[in-house]
């Protein structure tokens, strides 16, 4: 079935280093990618997206890396800050596009 | 611009009473999908509104309905409660809708006792 996962429900760094968040998807036919952060007390906001046909894509200190050979997305936060502290999903449509599904999600803790 | 509005943002209801709760989405996006959200379970979709009109439904029971009015804002309502019905319920609005260009609101904080 469909079911977007991730590989480690917790992650603690701290401040200054950069973290690695995976995700393991197993929709092969999936060709769209979302990480989504979500702090305590808000709903989820858009951080990066991927389409299927790139392999890595870079934003403002976040870089998205997809390999559809083993199925695997991974988000990397460069020089971590408190502020990035949240709960990370990775996303992807369901086969019927209409809708997402998602991870179950890492708790990323970073401390001073 | 104004975010996605969602009210109220706490609520505390009774088994087998029901609940209506609103969402206000982005001045001039007309999809509204709804998800609810659980420690066990994760986010699943519940459903998504587009012109006033559920376009697609996910894999919830009757008790959960919602419409859409001709300003896009929308309403899902759960009648019955039960114990597990307790989550974060989040509205996430977009121009399009499907699964693009989501933005979602805060959310609504529903305890079921």
């Amino acid at each position: 079935g469909e079911s977007v996962g991730l590989h480690l429900p917790t992650l603690s760094v701290q401040e200054g280093d950069n973290s690695i968040i995976n995700c393991a998807y197993s929709n092969s036919a999936s060709d769209y990618f979302i990480w989504y952060k979500q702090e305590s007390g808000k709903g989820p906001q858009f951080i990066i997206d991927i389409r299927s046909n790139m392999d890595k894509r870079q934003g403002q200190r976040v870089t998205v890396l997809l390999n559809k050979t083993v199925k695997h997305l991974s988000l990397q936060i460069a020089a971590t800050q408190p502020g990035d502290s949240a709960v990370y999903f990775c996303a992807e449509p369901n086969q019927a596009g209409t809708a997402l599904i998602f991870g179950k999600g890492t708790t990323l803790s970073v401390s001073s | 611009k104004a975010g996605v509005t969602q009210t109220p943002r706490y609520l505390i209801k009774t088994r087998g009473q029901q609940v209506t709760l609103s969402c206000s989405p982005i001045s001039g996006h007309r999809s509204v999908s709804w998800y609810q959200q659980t420690p066990g379970q994760g986010l699943q979709f519940l459903f998504e509104y587009f012109s006033e009109t559920q376009r697609n439904k996910g894999n919830f029971p009757g008790r959960f309905s919602g419409r859409q009015f001709s300003n896009s804002r929308s309403e899902m309502n759960v009648s019955t409660l039960e114990l597990g019905d307790s989550a974060l319920y989040l509205c996430a609005s977009s121009t399009r809708g499907g699964n693009y260009g989501y933005t979602f609101g805060s959310g609504t904080r529903l305890t079921v006792v």
